[in-house]
């Protein structure tokens, strides 16, 4: 019954390091999003998936940024030699899916605050 | 320009004041989407409509499809209430399922 949750809350990482983000969606929740927020500004999609396919990245920035979500539940956003421009809340969605054309509610986690010095 | 704006950048209102905020997009859509998100950062989904008028308590959200443009209206408005509230937008040419195009928000401070 619990609403999306995302681990860390807050990392804090040297220019250079790798860093995991985790999201664990609603249970039963088959998509799942990845949006990066910069502080002022609205969210900025990056990656989705259905299951554990991902159907699109053309919002990941770079080749640094990858995810992932092997079995189709909790996700995984990895961002490798993070840059201080990396910097900003990383935050996770889930929805139900639904094979007729339309829109589902996207649920929001709490996100994650990646602060890169 | 971006694809999807927002009016007023940030709006103060007396508490019981109606409050409209306005989106206006310049895409083909098949949804828009109206979000809260709280001084603590977490984000809350309030309406999502493709069509017409959704009402749920004191928030009502429109869209007019033809002119591209949808208003988030709070009556009776209240301290509680201040908050950034986010449009934003599926696309139905282009886009991929997941890809919602965002508004920058509005920052509407309610004062007791």
């Amino acid at each position: 019954g619990a609403g999306v949750s995302q681990s860390p809350r807050y990392k804090v990482t040297k220019r250079g390091q790798d860093v995991a983000l985790r999201c664990d969606p609603i249970s039963g929740h088959v998509s799942l999003y990845w949006y990066r927020q910069a502080l002022g500004q609205g969210p900025e999609f990056l990656t989705y998936f259905n299951y554990e396919a991902q159907q699109d990245k053309s919002g990941l920035p770079n080749d640094r940024f990858s995810a992932e979500r092997p079995e189709g539940s909790i996700s995984t956003l990895t961002i490798q030699r993070t840059e201080q421009r990396d910097s900003a809340m990383y935050r996770c969605a889930s929805s139900l899916f639904s094979l007729r054309e339309g829109d589902n509610e996207q649920f929001f986690g709490p996100g994650t605050r990646l602060t890169v010095l | 320009k971006n694809e999807v704006e927002q009016s007023p950048q940030n709006l103060t209102a007396q508490e019981g004041e109606f409050i409209t905020i306005n989106c206006s997009y310049s895409v083909g859509i098949s949804a828009l989407h109206w979000l809260q998100q709280h001084p603590g950062g977490g984000i809350v989904s309030l309406f999502m409509l493709s069509s017409g008028k959704k009402k749920h308590g004191r928030l009502i959200a429109t869209i007019n499809i033809q002119e591209k443009h949808s208003s988030l209206h709070i009556t009776a408005s209240h301290p509680r209430d201040s908050a950034v509230y986010i449009c934003a937008v599926r696309r139905n040419y282009g886009g991929s399922q997941g890809n919602l195009i965002f508004g920058k928000g509005t920052k509407l401070s309610v004062k007791p």
